[in-house]
This record gives structure tokens, C-alpha cells and sequence, in this order.
């Protein structure tokens, strides 16, 4: 167990729709990472937040927006879903005592269809 | 940061030690090397990263060559657990709070 909570593990949605994803990171860590695992583009990251602020950005689509609470827990928000947005999107986080290490989460498999 | 490249797949028994290649020629001296892996569609795990020393952890060992242009994972006994892509990643030491860019690894597969 990493420590790393996500919710929900699976989600069934149609074309055109909006689905948030939601990330709690480790205790203590203030950074979170969301990534993207398709079967064809393999695990890329997305979006990154510290301390409530966006730090850096991926290969994250426009239709997709993520933000970090003042409790540091993230939401990933897919909007105007595609079949091809279908994958498993993953959270990180990291930062604490373990800077150099980052803690995944057992993800969200999102299926659209 | 600098590029590895892995072998795609990889077999190993069980039992016996499982040695996974990683080149990373074009590596800087801040950038360290570390290893994740992936269990079929979990989260990627953290196993273990070093600079230029060999390194050593209760679930593997790094052995990186002098020259630092390629490393070596160790799993000294290896189980069907350990079935998994894993992954070799170089990153600059500035860079310990940024994002990890993952490749395509190496697909490890344990059998009895």
C-alpha cells in the first residue's frame, strides 16, 4: 500500500461526458502527479501540483483541467469524453522526507464508450 | 534527460536471480539513475535509484559501471511476484521533485 488513495477505481461513462477523477496523496507529501496509461502511448504524465499550485504540464489536453485543494487531496476533471480518453489514469505524489521517490496510486481505469 | 534503452522482454526462473540491462550512454554527472516497476495495470513502485555507487535495498541491487553508462537491476531471487515492465529512468538531481518520464521498460516474466 502506497499510501496514495484513488477514487474510483472504475468508471463507465458515454462520449461527451465529464467525469472527475479524485487523488488523496501520502501523508505529508505536497506535491501530486496525475498520469495517463493508454495501451498505445504507454504511461505519460500529465499535470503536476505543489502546495495548491500548478507546477508543470504534460501532454494534458485542453478539455482536461486538474486542481489541488487546500487539504492537498487533487480532482482530474475529463470533459467532452472521447473513446480514446478511455485508459487508467494514475496519481502520484511525493515530496516529505521522500523527495526523490514518488508513490503511485492503484489508479482509475476509465472506460468511454 | 538522457535516454535509456532496456531490452523488451526478458524471461527469468524462479528462484534464480534476474539481472535487468539498462544503457543510459549520454547520462550527465548530476543525473541519477532509478528503477521502477509496473504490475500488470497497478501504480508503478519504486525500487531504487543510485548515482555511482552500487546500491542495495531489501527489494533490489543497482550495480552501475564506472563509466556510469549503463546499470544493472538484481533481483537475487526472483518469485512469480516479480512479473512485471520495469523501468529505467534517468533524471537530473534538480529534478527529484519533477515528473517521471517513463519508456516502454522491460517486460520481466517469472516462471516456475
Amino acid at each position: 500500500d502506497s499510501g496514495v488513495t484513488q477514487t474510483p477505481k472504475h468508471l463507465i461513462t458515454a462520449t461527451g461526458q465529464r467525469v472527475t477523477l479524485r487523488c488523496s496523496p501520502r501523508s505529508g507529501d505536497l506535491s501530486v502527479y496525475w498520469y495517463q496509461q493508454s495501451l498505445d502511448q504507454g504511461l505519460q504524465f500529465l499535470i503536476q501540483y505543489y502546495n495548491g499550485e500548478e507546477r508543470a504540464k504534460g501532454n494534458i489536453l485542453e478539455r482536461f483541467s486538474a486542481q489541488q485543494f487546500p487539504d492537498l487531496h487533487s480532482e482530474l476533471n475529463l470533459s467532452s469524453l472521447e473513446l480514446g480518453d478511455s485508459a487508467l489514469y494514475f496519481c502520484a505524489s511525493s515530496g516529505g522526507q521522500d523527495l526523490y521517490e514518488q508513490y503511485f496510486g492503484p489508479g482509475t481505469r476509465l472506460t468511454v464508450t | 534527460d538522457a535516454k535509456t534503452t532496456q531490452p523488451t522482454s526478458m524471461d527469468c526462473a524462479e528462484g534464480r536471480a534476474a539481472n535487468l540491462p539498462c544503457n543510459h550512454s549520454t547520462i550527465s554527472g548530476n543525473e541519477y539513475v532509478y528503477w521502477y516497476r509496473q504490475i500488470h495495470s497497478q501504480g508503478p513502485q519504486y525500487i531504487i535509484h543510485g548515482l555511482k555507487n552500487n546500491e542495495t535495498n531489501e527489494m533490489a541491487s543497482l550495480i552501475i559501471t564506472e563509466d556510469r553508462k549503463s546499470s544493472t537491476l538484481i533481483l537475487p531471487h526472483a518469485t512469480l511476484r516479480d512479473t512485471a515492465v520495469y523501468y529505467c529512468i534517468v533524471r537530473d538531481f534538480n529534478q527529484a521533485g519533477t515528473a517521471l518520464i517513463f519508456g516502454k521498460g522491460t517486460t520481466l516474466s517469472v516462471s516456475s
